[in-house]
């Protein structure tokens, strides 16, 4: 069985452009979730989608954004980059029970120069 | 608001010995579920071992156990008959039971094996 895939594995984009990062899902798994685990703060809560809908957000700023595709593959889009947003952005995905746990991708490593 | 806190930073142990990593938590809630996540070099994320508060009984996978006390808030992990592929960064990791599926994780403790 595949596990959750993300791409690009490393990313490096300059102050003020857009970043686009990607997920693939386990097969059979309609939820996917976002993370950013930066330098000193640990891992943090971005996003989760199940079914093409945003279910929560965590405490980030409207240039973090993302969808859910029919497929349930995402996007997590980050605007007007800052040199703050360099982090590990690990993607995670479950069944949408509500309680199954949350398997990760090996996360896609932005840096903001 | 929920937290996790894991107060050290760093251990390590000899291969093949017992290590146990310290992890306290605060919530209000009386359903939650409790993770020990598993970050080796290569950063992926892989669940260790998952245990629901509404249990009692300690969960166990192979090697790897917990001591879950409800009352002090309090879920370590042992890690038996340790091998060298148990290096890696452990983060400890709450979820409210049926609830926005948002995992609160601890700042995480980097093990390190002697061999």
């Amino acid at each position: 069985e595949a596990g959750v895939t993300q791409s690009p594995t490393h990313l490096i984009k300059t102050r003020g452009q857009q970043a686009t990062l990607r997920c693939s899902p386990i097969s059979g798994h309609t939820s996917v979730y976002w993370y950013q685990q930066a330098l000193g703060l640990g891992l943090q809560f971005l996003l989760w989608y199940d079914e093409g809908e945003e279910r929560n957000r965590g405490n980030f700023p409207p240039r973090f954004s993302g969808r859910q595709f029919p497929n349930y593959s995402s996007e997590l889009n980050v605007n007007a980059l800052e040199l703050e947003d360099s982090a590990l952005y690990l993607c995670a995905s479950s069944f949408g029970d509500g309680n199954s746990p949350l398997h990760f991708g090996n996360g896609t490593r932005l840096t903001v120069t | 608001a929920q937290t996790v806190t894991q107060s050290q930073p760093e251990m390590s142990v000899q291969e093949a010995e017992t290590v146990t990593l310290s992890c306290t938590y605060d919530t209000s809630e009386s359903d939650y579920y409790l993770f020990w996540y598993k970050q080796p070099p290569s950063r992926q994320m892989i669940l260790v071992i998952r245990q629901e508060a509404y249990k009692q009984q300690n969960a166990t996978e192979n090697r790897f156990s917990v001591n879950f006390q409800k009352a002090a808030k309090s879920f370590s992990l042992k890690i038996s008959d340790s091998q060298l592929g148990d290096a890696a960064m452990y983060f400890c990791a709450y979820m409210k039971f049926q609830g926005a599926q948002k995992l609160v994780f601890g700042q995480g403790t980097r093990l390190t094996i002697n061999p």
